[in-house]
């Protein structure tokens, strides 16, 4: 099993442009979950999905969307990307939700914004 | 505002004696908590965990204590060791939730 993999590792875009990030898990998880990363802020959840077909805001949602088309497949969008976008951005899943199944998380893609 | 929040951005401990990191939730409706553990370059991994209705959780080196009326856990690593230089996340869900909120993270480096 590869767990979760992230796709790309890096990317450098300029303000304005846009980009998909792809996260797929072969481990049949329900739920998955997107993160950013930055320094002295921890980990911040943008989006999250509880199923196919299902997604739901986070703590930081603005300025990204998010399908979840297939199961094992997460994607993160951004449509006009901006400088304060720059950071590390890690895809997690999980097989039951929080108290009955830990997270996996991706080895994560760093996102730089000129 | 920052619901879960670990105040010491590092810390450095002699290989071989314990570690302590310290974390303090806002959130009284938490009621598990977890501690992820992270190396550079790779994406946190699970390390242990504890739900509202204990006080203590062991696994091997790595205990995790909660105080509810203080609302803080610690993590206590012994003896510490060299592998254990990572940065460590704390987290916390309420119930019927099905996301995390995570402090800032702790620095942890054990010199030889």
């Amino acid at each position: 099993n590869a767990g979760v993999t992230q796709t790309p590792k890096f990317r450098v875009l300029k303000t304005g442009q846009s980009m998909t990030l792809l996260c797929a898990q072969d481990m049949n998880h329900e739920y998955m979950y997107w993160y950013r990363q930055d320094p002295g802020m921890g980990l911040r959840l943008i989006h999250y999905s509880v199923g196919e077909g299902t997604t739901a805001k986070g703590e930081v949602p603005d300025g990204y969307n998010v399908s979840r088309l297939k199961k094992q497949n997460f994607l993160l969008g951004l449509e006009s990307a901006a400088p304060s976008q720059t950071s590390v951005y890690f895809c997690a899943s999980s097989d039951r939700g929080v108290e009955l199944d830990t997270q996996y998380f991706g080895p994560g893609t760093r996102l730089t914004v000129l | 505002d920052q619901q879960v929040k670990q105040n010491s951005p590092s810390l450095s401990v002699q290989e071989g004696r314990i570690s302590i990191l310290n974390c303090d939730y806002t959130n009284s409706m938490f009621d598990y908590f977890l501690w992820y553990k992270k190396y550079p370059a790779e994406g946190p991994t699970f390390l242990i965990s504890i739900s509202s209705i204990k006080d203590k959780n062991e696994d091997g080196r790595f205990t995790v204590f909660l105080n509810k009326s203080a609302k803080h856990l610690s993590l206590h690593i012994v003896p510490s060791q060299p592998g254990d230089s990572a940065v460590y996340f704390c987290a916390a869900s309420d119930p019927g939730a099905q996301k995390l909120v995570f402090g800032q993270g702790t620095r942890l480096t054990i010199n030889p």
